[in-house]
């Protein structure tokens, strides 16, 4: 069965200071991993995804196969990143069907 | 383009009650997706639509709870009876049909969920 485990239920950095949010997997398979983010009174939202390979408002992801993890970095965090962030897992379910599993979230709050 | 829609926000009802929730995805979005996040916790997959069939319900306690997507379009969720214990946010979601393993052009959009208290 797919885990997904988020360390750190809170999460207090200053702004400008780096910010890493950790996110450790078990899958026996290939997972895709994404991060999910929710700023207040927000709805849930895809922040970025590991195929991508991207950087999203100043966020980069590496999916590190031997460590299973997946950690979000952000080198200068800013006040306005202050928010709940759920990373995720998503697995082939059966046939052509897949099923995205999320971790408990991290809640970040960048102070001024 | 119009989000994910949902309703109601809130609701609060007693235990043994019946509740429903309404959600309407995103146009062309063959994809539905009803989650359950307890406070605290992440979301967790009830039950998954592709259309209007069912591909995903493993997690969805069907001695109380239903849903349906009969048109492949909007789905209803009902719980009946309700316990304490259902008192969550439900989330509903959509996407793109074809979830094919390494796509990333089928994201789920998420709705602002219903808030349920059972008392």
């Amino acid at each position: 069965a797919q885990r997904v485990t988020q360390p750190e239920k809170l999460l207090s950095v200053f702004k400008g200071a780096p910010v890493e949010l950790k996110c450790n997997y078990s899958y026996s398979g290939s997972p895709e991993l994404f991060w999910y983010v929710q700023y207040s009174r927000q709805r849930l939202q895809l922040l970025l995804r590991h195929i991508s390979r991207e950087s999203i408002k100043g966020f980069t992801a590496d999916l590190n196969k031997g460590e299973t993890s997946f950690h979000l970095k952000k080198p200068f965090a800013q006040e306005e990143d202050s928010a709940m962030y759920y990373c995720a897992l998503r697995r082939r379910s059966g046939g052509s069907n897949y099923k995205l599993t999320f971790g408990k979230g991290t809640l970040l709050t960048v102070n001024p | 383009e119009a989000g994910v829609a949902q309703s109601p926000r809130y609701k609060i009802i007693e235990k043994r009650q019946s509740v429903a929730f309404w959600c309407n995805p995103i146009s062309g979005h063959a994809t539905l997706y009803w989650y359950q996040q307890i406070l605290g916790q992440g979301p967790k997959l009830l039950i998954q639509f592709q259309n209007n069939g069912v591909v995903d319900d493993s997690q969805l306690p069907k001695d109380r709870f239903s849903a349906e997507r009969l048109k492949g379009v909007d789905s209803t969720l009902k719980i009946q009876p309700a316990k304490l214990e259902d008192s969550a946010v439900y989330l509903c979601a959509s996407s793109l049909g074809g979830q094919t393993f390494g796509s990333y052009n089928s994201p789920l959009h998420f709705g602002n969920g219903t808030r349920l208290t059972v008392t």
